[in-house]
């Protein structure tokens, strides 16, 4: 399983745009990228997957380059709600007959201040 | 509709006594998952469950740790001569047959276990 990397902590306030970066130089080629986010005393919750270029959704948007060995999760305005642990995976996706085994790494911590 | 439901939600125990954990995935989900995280740390895979397939239970961190999953629904986690170090908070996630390459996985709130 490829090894993740990612800043153990970050600060922002509140209304600004954060990018947390995760690198994964051993990434497969049948890997996809998640983001998971997780507050005090509850499971994580899906945030975003991609597999190559940027994805977006209703919350944040994910950004891989072309060689795949690191991704961003752009997170645009936060509030003080979105101080949470945020953590990268990869892993082999659903899409054949193989489903997901993922790893959790330790995560970057988000706090956003007033 | 109902989410992923983990069962106790604490539970205390003595050090040696078995214990047995519950989770009871998302209706018409094949896959599932069983994670441990202890205090301030990430998530630590244990077993994974997909449909009718023997588990992959390469997380499993000693032979006193089991699990089975029941008409490819309930699951139950079992660790037998509890010690101190196995208290976490052990959660459950389950996923549905993908399409469009997405795997999102669903977690239950967790069974946060403390060994005394």
């Amino acid at each position: 399983l490829a090894k993740t990397t990612q800043p153990i902590s970050m600060d922002s306030y509140e209304g600004q745009e954060v990018n947390i970066t995760c690198s994964h130089n051993n990434i497969a080629t049948n890997d996809y990228i998640t983001w998971y986010q997780q507050f005090p005393s509850q499971g994580p919750r899906f945030i975003i997957q991609g597999y190559k270029t940027k994805v977006t959704n209703e919350v944040a948007s994910l950004f891989i380059p072309a060689d795949r060995k690191s991704s961003t999760l752009s997170l645009p305005r936060v509030s003080l709600s979105d101080t949470a642990v945020y953590y990268c995976l990869v892993g082999l996706n659903a899409g054949g007959t193989s489903y997901g085994k993922l790893t959790f790494g330790q995560g970057t911590i988000l706090t956003v201040h007033p | 509709g109902a989410g992923v439901s983990q069962s106790p939600s604490n539970k205390v125990t003595e050090k040696g006594k078995d214990v047995e954990l519950r989770c009871d995935p998302i209706s018409g989900h094949t896959a599932l998952y069983w994670y441990r995280q202890s205090l301030g740390q990430g998530l630590e895979f244990l077993i994974y469950f997909q449909g009718n397939s023997a588990p992959d239970k390469s997380g499993l961190p000693s032979d006193r740790f089991s699990a089975e999953r029941t008409g490819g629904s309930v699951s139950t986690l079992t660790i037998q001569r509890t010690q101190q170090e196995d208290s976490a908070v052990y959660l459950c996630a389950s996923s549905p047959r993908a399409s469009g390459g997405i795997n999102e996985q669903f977690f239950g709130p967790g069974t946060r276990l403390t060994v005394l």
